[in-house]
């Protein structure tokens, strides 16, 4: 079971459209992270959240903390190609240090 | 500043056969977390070694192992491989043991025929 899910679990979209990735839990996080992964590499931080109800934008990315610290959601607008790859949320818990990774989102932008 | 690093890049074995996969993390950092990466189950954490102490370890069998040097670079090894232990293995490497940031290597694909 994992702890972490994420929705939907494939998109595939076109230029210049908006998109919206969600990552739920019936847990609690100390933080969250989103990363991106490309086909045969590991993945890259994009950012992490720590506040409930937190919004932090990276150029046309918004990402958003919930307010219960629950769940989490990444918004691409005006999605371009280069934005294709894996989308992973990640959290840690007060419990420990150990991050739990959601099942992941593969976008898929078509020129 | 050099990213983590990780060797080989892709390895083949055969099942019933050892592994020792390598990584050395960002100068600097000290704590080394390993990742097992599959279709099926995603990202699922190993285990971290932070002051070449293992520190949190996931759900896996005791055949999956690790340990880290004192200039914290960090291997890991599994023991009587079998089929379904073919997976992108992913190390990544982080400031302190609590730090929210942890920054990946592009990882070590294993296969096992």
């Amino acid at each position: 079971t994992q702890l972490l899910e994420q929705s939907p679990q494939f998109l595939s979209i076109q230029e210049g459209e908006n998109l919206t990735v969600y990552c739920n839990s019936s847990s609690v996080f100390s933080s969250l992270q989103w990363y991106r992964q490309e086909p045969g590499e590991g993945p890259v931080l994009l950012v992490t959240v720590v506040t409930g109800g937190e919004v932090k934008k990276l150029k046309r990315l918004t990402f958003q903390f919930g307010d219960a610290r629950k769940d989490s959601s990444l918004h691409i607008t005006a999605a371009q190609p280069g934005d294709t790859g894996l989308y992973l949320c990640a959290g840690t818990q007060n419990t420990g240090n150990q991050f739990y990774f959601g099942t992941g989102t593969s976008l898929t932008v078509i020129p | 500043k050099a990213g983590v690093t990780q060797t080989p890049r892709y390895l083949i074995k055969t099942r019933g056969q050892q592994v020792t996969l390598s990584c050395s993390p960002i100068s600097g950092h000290r704590s080394v977390s390993w990742y097992q990466q599959t279709p099926g189950q995603g990202l699922q954490f190993l285990f971290e070694y932070f002051s070449e102490t293992q520190r949190n370890k996931g759900n896996f069998p005791g055949r999956f192992s690790g340990r880290q040097f004192s200039n914290s670079r960090s291997e890991m090894n599994v023991s009587t491989l079998e089929l379904g232990d073919s997976a992108l293995y992913l190390c990544a490497s982080s400031k302190t043991l609590s730090s929210y940031e942890q920054y990946f290597g592009p990882g070590t694909r294993l296969t096992v025929t």
